[in-house]
């Protein structure tokens, strides 16, 4: 089966532009997850999608992080406006199941830097 | 502090050598999680544990959990040059969240 696959794997913009990350999961995973790392930090948890609703959105920083699923299959993530701090690397994650006991499979995600 | 967090921060051994990680959480969970990161690349689901085991294995993988020290760890025998890569733990809380809280993680380099 294809794995998750993320679009751009790399992307550099300037500060107050706009940037669109896409995530295509697993096909059938229902569960979809947006994870960041930051320079030096941890990865984080931003946001989980079951089909088209957001499950849990705890983790999205501020209101310039918009994340999209309509019709249950890819996601996109929009950052608007970057911001210099907004440089890391985003993670698409997608589980069949949504449980504390189902393994994510994770893209290679895009790595975003914000001059 | 940090939940799930990873010793050593880095380890460097030889090709056939064992390695060893550890992982230290501070709440309570529901599973334990470990993955693997090669550079440049995704995460990679190793191995998952459920806070009523105590160990688990999965080829040349070896996982603990002591939930009464709140800790983990991560063995991996007989290590090949392949298995260089950053590896990080992970914890499932609950609470209502499927959300995965993870450490910095372990970069091991095993030389040929």
């Amino acid at each position: 089966e294809a794995g998750v696959t993320q679009f751009p794997s790399h992307s550099v913009i300037e500060k107050g532009q706009t940037v669109t990350l896409r995530c295509d999961p697993i096909s059938g995973h229902d569960n979809l997850y947006w994870y960041r790392r930051v320079m030096g930090k941890e990865i984080k948890f931003l946001l989980h999608f079951v089909k088209e609703s957001k499950q849990d959105e705890s983790g999205m920083p501020n209101n310039r992080f918009l994340a999209e699923r309509t019709g249950g299959t890819y996601s996109t993530l929009k950052v608007q406006p970057a911001e210099l701090e907004d440089s890391g690397v985003y993670f698409c994650a997608s589980s069949q199941r949504g449980s504390y006991n189902s393994p994510l499979h994770f893209g290679n995600g895009t790595r975003l830097t914000v001059t | 502090s940090q939940q799930g967090e990873e010793d050593p921060q880095a380890l460097s051994i030889q090709e056939g050598e064992n390695a060893t990680m550890n992982c230290s959480y501070k709440t309570s969970i529901n599973n334990l999680q470990w993955y693997r990161q090669n550079s440049g690349r995704g995460l990679v689901h190793l191995i998952l544990i459920r806070s009523n085991e105590r160990e688990k294995h999965s080829g040349r993988l070896r996982v603990t959990l002591d939930t009464s020290k709140k800790s983990s760890s991560l063995l991996i025998t007989a290590s090949r040059a392949a298995d260089t890569a950053s590896y990080f733990c992970a914890t499932a809380s609950g609470a209502g969240s499927y959300q995965l809280t993870f450490g910095k993680g372990t970069k091991l380099s095993v030389i040929p």
